[in-house]
């Protein structure tokens, strides 16, 4: 059974940074395909991807927030991190970490098609506010 | 940015067909995937693979692509239906980075 949780604060001032933990259990994140990503949520408005981390390092962020975010993953404690700089009052949301499948994987390319999430945690709201 | 574009909201009666639409240049080489998000919940996978159902989707849930479109299709849609469903698909540029749709409002009445 796949499951994640988020934790850090809740509350961060203006220009600070902000580091959040997801904490899985029911899979590795050293096996073949497997990913975990950092999705937010504006109250009121559109998820938005952030980042993704995958088995073999490789680390792809969002092009318009990549100069603000850093992930990492502890493979022996099950957790990866997310640290935001600079934060604003415009970054307050509900931050979600999620567990990235691979899609089916193509013989003549030797990639999988893409790569998508299956098992969410449940969220933590962030506000920024002085 | 690669982006994809969804209404903003569709409305149904109770036992018509809603769908759901999709758009973005590279679904014709990548793959859609569908979320369902209710009030105060995190989101859940619905459809991937274009028109794969998860277990335990019901099954007037399905999924389809044609072009550069991709569609939800919810047929005999259920007042419990009624919540924001978001497009999913990879960025063109590759399979690694993803992109997330402006998600759609269903309002089952």
């Amino acid at each position: 059974q796949i499951t994640l949780k988020e934790s850090g604060p809740t509350l961060v001032k203006p220009t600070q940074t902000l580091t959040l933990t997801c904490t899985f259990s029911g899979f590795s994140l050293s096996t073949s395909g497997v990913g975990v990503g950092w999705i937010r949520q504006p109250p009121g408005k559109a998820l938005e991807w952030l980042a993704l981390i995958y088995w073999d390092d490789d680390k792809r962020y969002s092009p318009s927030l990549k100069s603000r975010l850093t992930i990492t993953k502890d493979t022996s404690k099950n957790q990866v991190v997310l640290t935001m700089t600079n934060m604003d009052p415009v970054d307050t949301a509900t931050y979600y970490c999620a567990h990235s499948r691979p899609a089916d994987y193509d013989i003549l390319t030797g990639y999988y098609n893409g790569y998508y999430f299956d098992y969410w945690g449940q969220g933590t709201l962030v506000t920024v506010s002085s | 940015s690669y982006e994809l574009t969804q209404p903003p909201s569709v409305s149904v009666s109770p036992g018509q067909t809603a769908r759901i639409t999709c758009s973005g240049d590279a679904l014709p080489k990548k793959y859609a995937y569908w979320y369902q998000q209710k009030s105060g919940q995190a989101p859940v996978l619905v459809i991937y693979e274009d028109s794969k159902r998860p277990s335990g989707i019901p099954e007037r849930f399905s999924g389809s692509s044609s072009g550069t479109m991709a569609t939800l299709t919810i047929s005999g849609a259920q007042v419990e239906d009624e919540a924001d469903y978001y497009c999913y698909s990879t960025d063109s540029s590759g399979n690694r980075h993803v992109v997330f749709g402006g998600g759609t409002k269903l309002t089952v009445l």
